[in-house]
């Protein structure tokens, strides 16, 4: 089945302690992208990938790293999180930026 | 920076009744729009992706239209049903910086 997988899809953590968000899908898609979800501001881009070793800024890239060492997957990093990182975060693929994009189901942060 | 406007933020009809969800935005270059609709506490589902040299696509009962001059796309309903209350949302795909903007959404809520 062509999916996008997100683990871990809830985590309760505090502040300061580095964390991974891993994403990862069996499509060969060569754009891949992370966003995330508040209320009242909707998703904004925190990072994209256009291709392995290709990443690049979104809207929102303070406080997150991203590496694409592998075409399927797009870890996310929080290397010292904070309160203000609380949200709810998707990651999203597609073949190319102009194709369909296909999102996973989420993973819902709270930084303490 | 583009700028993704939905309007209105929630709309309420009554099963049966046809409908239009607005989408505009600042910059008209882009490469695409694309319409998703998000349920309570779930990911992205897509709807129907509109490249910049269409006008219009159609799946089953909806139909999304783009004026990529006017800087607008609407997504068409027929015959609402309550299944498709849902958050209605579009992005677009943009042309010079490869980023993807959302707009803040609809909320739909079809009454039986």
């Amino acid at each position: 089945e062509a999916q996008v997988t997100q683990n871990p899809r809830y985590l309760i953590t505090v502040t300061g302690k580095k964390l991974t968000v891993t994403c990862s899908q069996n499509m060969n898609h060569e754009y891949m992208s992370w966003y995330r979800q508040d209320p009242g501001l909707g998703l904004r881009q925190i990072y994209y990938s256009m291709n392995v070793e290709v990443t690049d800024k979104g809207d929102v890239p303070e406080g997150y790293k991203v590496s694409r060492k592998e075409k399927r997957n797009f870890p996310l990093i929080l290397e010292s999180p904070s309160p203000n990182q609380t949200s709810l975060y998707f990651c999203a693929s597609s073949l190319v930026l102009t194709d369909t994009q296909y999102f996973g189901p989420g993973t819902r942060l709270t930084v303490l | 920076k583009q700028e993704v406007t939905q309007i209105p933020a929630a709309l309420s009809v009554p099963e049966g009744e046809n409908l239009v969800l607005n989408c505009s935005f600042t910059d008209s270059a882009i490469y695409n729009l694309q319409w998703f609709r998000q349920d309570p506490g779930k990911g992205l589902t897509s709807l129907l992706l509109i490249q910049s040299s269409q006008r219009e696509q159609t799946s089953g009962r909806l139909n999304a239209s783009l004026d990529k001059s006017s800087g607008r796309s609407t997504l068409y309903i027929a015959a609402s049903q309550p299944g498709d209350s849902a958050t209605y949302l579009c992005a677009v795909g943009n042309r010079g910086y490869q980023k993807v903007t959302f707009g803040t959404g609809t909320k739909l809520q079809v009454i039986p």
